[in-house]
């Protein structure tokens, strides 16, 4: 079946510092792959997604690239800020009929000022 | 564009107690629908999805059920709640087209007490 691993947490960096979260995958086929973020008490909202290998997603400094070869998809970003502070979610999208999320178990990141 | 709602935000219930959690879906027709629990401190997992009205399948054996009585109305339900069945619950929703990354709405937070 299809799983989801991610890093485990909880990661903390101060301000400005490199991000990287990793993840990775195991699935049939060919998913597409989403990073997911929660603010607390929020529901999820979609970061950035890839669909094909080597496909790089990217929104609000964040970016990550489908690597096929490595069955891997790390979220990255350069400089955190506070406002980053959130649990991310590493998903794969099944290419079976149900298209189905396969979610990770979550990270935490604290950014201190 | 499309938004979701999902109501109540909070609800405390006693063991035992019936529970409707409603989520209905705006600026989209004939959406896949998909209902999920996050319990604290951990990942989502998957209860109910379906693609069509009065069309459920459900992803593991419980207490709750699902209902689509109409074509953006999701209804999450339970007989007799347990300690067990509290949780976030989050409602999401995605086209049944070509693309397929879930959307998610605010969540619902319920305490079984």
């Amino acid at each position: 079946g299809n799983s989801v691993t991610q890093m485990e947490g909880p990661v903390t960096l101060s301000e400005e510092a490199f991000l990287t979260i990793n993840c990775t995958y195991t699935a049939t086929g060919y998913p597409s792959l989403f990073w997911y973020v929660q603010y607390p008490g929020e529901g999820l909202q979609l970061l950035l997604k890839a669909t094909k290998a080597d496909d790089k997603g990217s929104n609000k400094g964040f970016e990550a690239t489908y690597r096929k070869e490595t069955t891997s998809f790390h979220l990255e970003k350069g400089s955190v800020q506070v406002s980053d502070s959130a649990v991310y979610f590493c998903a794969l999208l099944s290419s079976g009929s149900a298209r189905q999320l396969t979610f990770g178990s979550g990270t935490q990141l604290t950014v201190l000022p | 564009s499309q938004t979701i709602h999902q109501w109540p935000a909070t609800l405390v219930q006693p063991v035992g107690s019936p529970l409707s959690l409603e989520c209905t879906v705006e600026g989209t027709s004939n959406p896949n629908l998909y209902w999920y629990r996050q319990a604290a401190g951990r990942g989502l997992q998957l209860l109910f999805y379906s693609v069509g009205i009065g069309q459920i399948s459900s992803e593991v054996p419980q207490n709750l059920s699902a209902s689509r009585p109409q074509d953006r109305q999701f209804i999450l339900s339970s007989k007799k709640l347990l300690l067990s069945d509290s949780g976030f619950y989050l409602c999401a929703w995605s086209l049944g087209g070509s693309s397929y990354e879930q959307y998610f709405g605010p969540g619902t937070r319920l305490t079984v007490t």
